[in-house]
Parts: C-alpha cells; sequence; structure tokens
C-alpha cells in the first residue's frame, strides 16, 4: 500500500494566488520530498525536508512536516501558470532509504 | 531528463508478446528504478538496482523481470505481456541514500499499450 496520500486530488487556482498541497503517510520516516510532473514528462525534484526539520523554503516553495501527525505540506506562493502540474510526496522508510514510495499526486491548474 | 535515456518512447504490441525498456544513464549512479505510472495508482515501483547485477522486487514486480549487466543500463522485460500492463514506464536513478537521502532523477518516460 501506498505510503503518501496527497489531498486534494485537483486544485485549481488564479495565477497569483497561493496553493497548498498536503500529503499524509503511515510510518516513521528519515525524510521526505516533494516532486513535481509536467503533463507527459518525468517527476522532478523539488525539495527534501528531514524528519528532523519543521520547515524549509526554497524560493516559492515553503514546507512543512509534521512527523507527530505524520503529514506534510508544500505551500506554492504567487503561484504562475507555469506552476501547472501535478505534485507529488515521497517518503521512504525509517531504517531502509533504497526505496522511495509516491502518493497519487495532486494536480495543481493555475490560470491565467 | 538529463543523462538518463528511456527507449522506446512509445510502443504498441500484443498480448502475450514479450517486450524489454532500456533505461541508459550516463551519470554514473548506483541506484535505477523502474515505475509504472497509472491514473489512480500514482506511480509504483516495479524492480530496482542497486549495482550491476544486484536487483531488487518493488512493490508491482508480478510479470516483470529486470537485468542490469551494466552500471549504465537496466532492462525491464515483460515476458508474456499482457493488457493490465498497459501503463506509462519511468526510469529513476539515485546517486545513492548517503544519510538517508534518495533524491531520484527520472527519465521521459516510454507509453506502452498492449492490445
Amino acid at each position: 500500500s501506498q505510503q503518501g496520500e496527497e489531498d486534494p486530488q485537483a486544485l485549481s487556482i488564479q495565477e497569483g494566488e497561493n496553493a497548498t498541497m498536503n500529503c499524509s503517510y503511515k510510518t516513521s520516516i528519515n525524510n521526505l520530498q516533494w516532486y513535481r510532473q509536467n503533463s507527459g514528462r518525468g517527476l522532478v525534484h523539488l525539495i527534501l525536508i528531514r524528519s528532523n526539520e519543521r520547515e524549509k523554503h526554497s524560493g516559492r516553495l515553503r514546507v512543512t512536516l509534521d512527523t507527530s501527525k505524520k503529514s506534510s505540506s508544500l505551500l506554492i506562493t504567487a503561484s504562475r501558470a507555469a506552476d501547472t502540474a501535478s505534485y507529488f510526496c515521497a517518503t521512504d522508510i525509517q531504517g531502509g532509504s533504497e526505496k522511495l514510495v509516491f502518493g497519487k499526486g495532486t494536480k495543481l491548474t493555475v490560470n491565467p | 531528463d538529463a543523462g538518463i535515456t528511456q527507449s522506446p518512447r512509445h510502443k504498441v504490441t500484443e498480448t502475450g508478446t514479450p517486450v524489454t525498456l532500456r533505461c541508459h544513464q550516463t551519470e554514473n549512479h548506483r541506484y535505477m528504478y523502474w515505475y509504472r505510472q497509472d491514473p489512480g495508482h500514482g506511480l509504483r515501483l516495479i524492480h530496482y538496482s542497486y549495482g550491476v547485477k544486484d536487483t531488487d522486487k518493488g512493490e508491482v514486480s508480478d510479470g516483470y523481470s529486470v537485468s542490469r549487466s551494466k552500471t549504465e543500463d537496466f532492462l525491464l522485460t515483460l515476458e508474456s505481456a499482457t493488457s493490465s500492463q498497459t501503463s506509462v514506464y519511468f526510469c529513476a536513478i539515485s546517486g545513492g541514500t548517503s544519510g538517508g537521502v534518495n533524491i531520484q532523477y527520472f527519465g521521459a518516460g516510454t507509453r506502452l499499450s498492449v492490445l
């Protein structure tokens, strides 16, 4: 069964608005990653947050991690049409990092 | 997609035929992965390799085999393709899991249709 589950499944916003996506997972982890997938392309790594971190920033991206609730959120500020993509969280399993388990993704549409 | 080439990019085949997908990397990364992506299921791991001739099963390995005879090539074989294996297949590579960090880099994908 999949480790991560994103919420919502789909999100549609206007350019300039913020987009928030959530991820829940089931078991203890070493770290959590977010990836983006543009239509018809492979996934691209965006950001990684370690289990001992609570918040991390990269440009317009802000990721939070709550290990007590086994959840993470990805915030994209001041969204642009080019942010239109699917976003996936991926987790490893504490004690073994060779495999990642991906969620089903959130499809974000940013309307111009 | 830099450094990772998947071939073919598109393939249509008939039920019962063998199919081999190829992933080639120029990054000299130790780890290579095969995933399938289906609507409603996200990305699921089929098999992965942690070195030449070292492979292990993933979540959905039934009906698939893999081989890695060289660092740069990881082959995925469907011995006898079925319609349920119609999917988009992605190869990914990773330099390792040092410090518990495993960042993966993905190829462009192979769209396989089994009729």
